[in-house]
């Protein structure tokens, strides 16, 4: 079964909109943390945000903020006022326990002028 | 601040040639890991060492060797490349095995060609 699921291989967005990236992940390890990454066009990989299977809060950094629904085992990326400068590859990723973070395939999104 | 670094950023090789990616970071991390990203499956996981002196594999670890050859070092060699093997090859680092909630830090790729 797969770990990440992300079923949106590509969106749109107006700028200075807000849009939703979706992720679903499956474990049975009680303590997990979940991540999202963007991969810019350069093609690094940019840590973004986490949030841990124990918070109780939804993580935020700056315009990202992570909706996290622990009993629908989901961690949607939230991006608020979006720019041109997001327009990349987004990327959720579980890690159980000790060591593998695990990668969804990915969502592209692209930002419209 | 340099992070993790990898070398080199291209290589193209003929099938059956040999070559070390070779990585290294400077985050004071204990645990390192080798990825490769192919288009439309995300990142997989190859080898990791949860820390200096342990190797395991990941998901893909078939045609692959590491060595972790300090705790800033640890390189991937492919002893005989297939075309199979093309792909972008992404170094990791993270603080720790038993750090569930800490991110891992990648260096920025290396794309690889196997002709």
């Amino acid at each position: 079964a797969q770990k990440i699921t992300q079923t949106q291989p590509g969106m749109f967005v107006q700028e200075k909109e807000a849009v939703t990236l979706d992720c679903t992940y499956d474990t049975s390890d009680p303590s997990y943390g979940l991540f999202w990454y963007k991969q810019p066009s350069s093609g690094e990989m940019i840590f973004l945000i986490y949030q841990g299977s124990y918070d109780q809060q939804n993580a935020t950094e700056g315009r990202y903020s992570l909706n996290f629904q622990k009993a629908r085992k989901s961690a949607n990326l939230v991006i608020s006022a979006s720019q041109l400068g997001d327009s990349a590859m987004y990327f959720c990723a579980m890690r159980e326990g000790a060591n593998n973070l695990f990668f969804g395939t990915g969502t592209r999104l692209t930002v419209i002028p | 601040n340099a992070g993790v670094t990898q070398t080199p950023k291209f290589q193209v090789l003929k099938t059956g040639q040999s070559m070390t990616l070779q990585c290294a970071q400077d985050m004071n991390h204990n645990s390192m890991y080798w990825y490769r990203q192919d288009p439309g499956m995300g990142l997989r996981l190859i080898y990791y060492s949860a820390s200096e002196g342990t190797t395991d594999k990941g998901e893909v670890p078939n045609g692959y060797n590491v060595s972790r050859l300090n705790k800033r070092e640890f390189s991937l060699r492919l002893e005989s490349a297939a075309p199979s093997q093309t792909s972008v090859y992404f170094c990791a680092s993270s603080v720790g095995p038993s750090s569930y909630n800490s991110p891992l830090h990648f260096g920025n790729g290396t794309r690889l060609t196997v002709t």
